[in-house]
């Protein structure tokens, strides 16, 4: 069974400064996906991963993946408030079947 | 069009009532999927269509009945109900099933069951 991992699963962080949420996950997979979602609202996509040694920036979010170590990062930098939201990442347990295995969520505020 | 629409937003119903859950999407994809979210919970997949075809079914309860008409439509027929059943009901689709594929939400519909 695929388990999905993330930490922290809550971040307070001041604006200005950087962070880094963790995705660790189980079983061999190449594809990796990060979503964000505002209270009450639906999933918005941000990146898509799919290779060991992917990078991908968007504004103030970087997100990598490594398959060797089963891991994949989201770096944010210099926060701002408007980034305050949960972050998930999914993990695409592969075949043809578009199974998402989806992490608990870091659940992301920004403070002035 | 870039957008997948859900009707209702928000449904209150009974243990006993019959409703009906609706998403659409006119992007061309093949593929589309239910999610069940409860509060503070990661989205939970429900049921997996792809080329108007159910390809997965999560041991989902029979209370819930999904329904791909065509392509660009998905229904999720609600029965019998438990309160436990409350949550926001998330559909996606995609360009197809599985590889490589990006899963665009919907705003979900937030389900109450009294």
């Amino acid at each position: 069974e695929l388990k999905v991992e993330q930490n922290p699963l809550f971040l307070s962080m001041q604006e200005g400064k950087n962070y880094t949420i963790y995705c660790n996950y189980s079983t061999t997979s190449d594809r990796l996906y990060w979503y964000r979602q505002d209270p009450g609202k639906s999933l918005e996509s941000l990146f898509v991963l799919l290779s060991n040694g992917a990078v991908k920036q968007e504004g103030r979010l970087m997100a990598s993946l490594d398959t060797k170590a089963r891991l994949s990062t989201l770096h944010i930098t210099a926060a701002v408030h408007d980034l305050s939201a949960t972050y998930f990442c999914a993990v695409d347990l592969g075949g043809s079947q578009g199974n998402l295995i989806f992490g608990k969520g870091t659940k992301l505020s920004v403070k002035p | 069009d870039t957008e997948v629409t859900q009707t209702p937003k928000h449904l209150v119903m009974g243990m006993t009532n019959k409703k009906s859950l609706k998403c659409e999407q006119h992007m061309g994809h093949r593929a589309m999927y239910w999610y069940k979210q409860k509060a503070k919970k990661p989205p939970e997949l429900m049921f997996v269509y792809s080329y108007e075809k159910l390809s997965i079914n999560e041991s989902v309860p029979s209370r819930f009945s999904p329904e791909c008409p065509n392509s660009s439509l998905l229904n999720l027929h609600l029965h019998a109900l438990q309160p436990e059943d409350s949550a926001l009901y998330l559909c996606a689709s995609s360009q197809g099933a599985g590889f490589q594929e990006t899963q665009y939400f919907g705003p979900g519909t937030r389900l109450l069951v009294l």
